[in-house]
C-alpha cells in the first residue's frame, strides 16, 4: 500500500518569496509517479507537476519545481516568486502499480502581500 | 485546452434518495475515476473504470455506488440511497493511460445530503 505524508498543515509566505512544501512517501513498488495538485478555495483540483520514479532530473514547470530525493522518499514542491493567487491548498499524491492516486492530507499556503 | 467537466456543480438531496453525478472526461482519455473529498479532509479514491468495466475500487465503493459509461462521452456515478455521510465533493478524473499518466480532475460536484 502507498502512503503519502504532508506534515505541514499550513504555511505563510511573503509575496515574491519562495516556499517549500514537504512530502514524503512510502511504497514498495519500484515504478511510481508523484504528483502535486493545487486546490484553490473554489474547490477544483489543478494539476501542477509530475515526477516519475525513474526520472533522472527534478521536474520543473514554470514557477513550480519538484525536489525529488529518491533515497529519502521525499518529493518536495518548491514554489518560487510567490503570488497572491498561489494561496490555496496543495496536495501531494502518488500512483504506483495500480490505478488510484493516493493523496496526502494537504498543506494550506497563504501568501501575504 | 481539453478539460473534464462535471454536472451539476452542486446537488442537494434528501437522505435515502438516489443521485446521479455526471462527468464528461477528456475525449481521448481511456481511464476514468471518481474521488471524493469530505469537507476539510483528504481526497479519497472511490473507483477506476477502463474498457467499460471497473478496474479497481476502494472499500468506500460499496453496493450503494455504481458507475456507468452510458454513451461515448459521459461517465456517471450513481448513489442509490444517499446517507448523511455521503455529503462531500465528488471529483471525476480521467487519464490517457494508467499508472504514471497524469489524472486530470473536473471541477467537482458538491453533494449535500439532508
Amino acid at each position: 500500500a502507498q502512503k503519502i505524508t504532508q506534515t505541514q498543515p499550513g504555511m505563510f509566505v511573503q509575496e515574491k518569496e519562495a516556499v517549500t512544501l514537504d512530502c514524503t512517501y512510502d511504497t514498495s513498488d519500484p515504478s511510481y509517479g508523484l504528483f502535486w495538485y493545487k486546490q484553490p478555495s473554489s474547490g477544483e483540483m489543478i494539476f501542477l507537476i509530475y515526477q516519475g520514479s525513474y526520472d533522472q532530473q527534478n521536474a520543473t514547470e514554470g514557477r513550480y519545481s519538484l525536489n525529488f530525493q529518491k533515497a529519502r522518499k521525499s518529493a518536495n514542491l518548491v514554489i518560487s516568486a510567490s503570488q497572491l493567487g498561489d494561496s490555496a491548498m496543495y496536495f501531494c499524491a502518488m500512483r504506483a502499480n495500480d490505478y488510484k492516486l493516493s493523496f496526502g492530507a494537504g498543506t494550506t499556503v497563504t501568501v501575504r502581500a | 485546452e481539453p478539460e473534464v467537466t462535471q454536472t451539476p456543480s452542486h446537488q442537494v438531496t434528501q437522505m435515502g434518495q438516489e443521485v446521479i453525478l455526471r462527468c464528461v472526461p477528456i475525449s481521448n482519455h481511456l481511464y476514468f475515476y471518481w474521488y471524493r473529498q469530505i469537507l476539510g479532509q483528504k481526497v479519497e479514491f472511490l473507483v477506476s473504470f477502463y474498457n467499460n468495466e471497473i478496474s479497481e475500487k476502494s472499500e468506500i465503493f460499496d453496493d450503494q455506488f455504481s458507475v456507468e459509461r452510458p454513451d461515448g462521452s459521459n461517465f456517471t456515478l450513481k448513489i442509490r440511497s444517499t446517507k448523511l455521510e455521503d455529503s462531500a465533493m465528488y471529483f471525476c478524473a480521467s487519464s490517457e493511460g494508467s499508472y504514471t499518466d497524469t489524472q486530470y480532475f473536473g471541477p467537482g460536484t458538491r453533494l449535500t445530503v439532508l
